[in-house]
């Protein structure tokens, strides 16, 4: 068990829906990262906070956004989905924002239909 | 070309087999992660390199930093080990991964 924690596990909905990945990190990891794993792109980076801020930013559509709040869970919003955006979505946390081990969630199957 | 290759994509072995997993970059890296994917989708974090040599249990990971080169190997591999094994690397913020090498180790 990693630590991580993340809700929903599985999630189908329609296109033009909006929908809230949720993610929990480890106790005493102050960053978060998210990524996107799809059949055609493999993992990519999304997003990164540290400590509630915003970090670094990847691959993200303008459609998707992302925010750490003060109790350091974080939450990805995606929005006007597509059918391209079904995907595994991860949450990752490491202690520090810079070259720390990683620790993954289980992640959020997302089904657009 | 991507900036992460991976190879073998694909390797099938026989029980005990000694496993080894290439990763090549071709940019600057601050460390590189290797990665484990079992078949239900979840991911665990096996090794994390800036430099060296890193061993536990079964698996050994090392990095060449002048060659731009890390290599994973398993030894005495067991079916368990069947996974897709990925190789992430670290760019300023950001981690690039490869597309994965797909193992499965027959009894």
């Amino acid at each position: 068990d990693s630590g991580v924690t993340q809700t929903p596990k599985h999630l189908i909905t329609a296109t033009g829906q909006r929908v809230t990945l949720r993610c929990s990190p480890r106790s005493g990891d102050l960053s978060v990262y998210w990524y996107q794993q799809s059949l055609d792109q493999g993992l990519q980076f999304l997003i990164q906070y540290y400590n509630g801020e915003e970090r670094a930013k990847g691959n993200i559509l303008e459609r998707f956004s992302a925010q750490q709040f003060p109790d350091l869970h974080s939450e990805l919003n995606l929005s006007s989905l597509e059918l391209g955006d079904s995907a595994l979505y991860f949450c990752a946390s490491s202690p520090r924002p810079d070259n720390s081990p990683l620790h993954f969630g289980n992640g959020t199957r997302l089904t657009v239909t | 070309k991507n900036e992460v290759e991976q190879s073998p994509q694909n390797l099938t072995a026989q029980e005990g087999e000694f496993i080894t997993i290439n990763c090549s970059y071709s940019v600057g890296i601050s460390a590189l992660h290797w990665l484990q994917q079992h078949p239900g989708g979840g991911i665990v974090s096996l090794f994390m390199l800036s430099s060296g040599k890193k061993k536990h249990g079964r698996l050994i990971a090392t990095i060449n930093i002048q060659e731009k080169h890390s290599s994973l190997h398993i030894t005495a591999s067991h079916p368990r080990d069947s996974a897709v094994y990925i190789c992430a690397v670290r760019r300023a913020q950001k981690l690039v991964f490869g597309q994965g090498t797909r193992l499965t180790i027959n009894p």
